[in-house]
């Protein structure tokens, strides 16, 4: 079936610097979405891309939907304490829930 | 605050026994799909439902089952619960149109804030 890869798995980060990650598929995806999900809640919807190519913003996040269609990055700018939490990516080839496949996450920490 | 209610927030049951989840959608939107994850792994998509139809299956074990009502409020039924049962439930909503340009739009997923199930 298909699989998501994300990288980095963890990542330990100085307040205020940029980080990035990204996620990867053999698969091709009609849309990628990105989520941050705080302990114990549920993911929240971070950035939706439909196209390929497309670079979409939300304040200090900027995702891109690759051009393969098979990967997309997300960055953050300018990172703060309240940035800590586990990203997952999320690509959907269809309208069907089995469709819809999400990564294993990114897990991010924040250091004052 | 995605729109998406979940109860109860906490749930401790023993082994063996039955429990049903409920999921309330957003307002207006048509599909609910359940997803269980266990403690620090990803999201593991279980079973989707649209207008009370069931659309979609994925890693769901016989012993789950779930509905959606009219109202468009869903259940998920946990039977013979075993201790690896323990895990987050999520549910989340969605508006699913039927085509046209901008289906990929309204497929985007919101979340609840999940349902907590302990089996000791």
């Amino acid at each position: 079936g298909q699989q998501l890869n994300q990288s980095p798995q963890s990542m330990f980060i100085q307040e205020g610097e940029d980080v990035s990650m990204n996620c990867t598929s053999s698969s091709i995806f009609n849309t990628w979405l990105w989520y941050k999900q705080d302990p114990g809640e549920g993911p929240v919807l971070l950035i939706a891309l439909y196209k390929a190519g497309e670079l979409t913003s939300n304040g200090r996040l900027t995702a891109q939907f690759g051009i393969t269609r098979k990967d997309s990055f997300l960055n953050i700018s300018a990172s703060i304490p309240s940035d800590v939490g586990i990203y997952f990516c999320a690509g959907q080839l269809g309208q069907d829930g089995q469709n819809f496949v999400f990564g294993p996450g990114t897990r991010l920490s924040v250091l004052p | 605050d995605s729109g998406v209610t979940q109860t109860p927030k906490h749930l401790i049951t023993a082994t063996g026994q039955r429990v049903t989840l409920r999921c309330s959608p957003r307002s207006g939107d048509l599909s609910v799909y359940w997803y269980q994850q266990s403690l620090d792994q990803g999201l593991q998509f279980l079973i989707q439902y649209y207008n009370g139809e069931e659309r979609a299956k994925g890693n769901i074990l016989e012993r789950f089952s779930a509905q959606q009502f009219p109202d468009l409020h869903s259940e998920l039924n946990l039977s013979s619960l075993e201790l690896g049962d323990s895990a987050l439930y999520f549910c989340a909503s969605s508006v699913t149109t039927q085509g046209g340009e901008r289906e990929a739009f309204y497929n985007e997923q919101f979340f609840g804030p999940g349902t907590r199930l302990t089996v000791l």
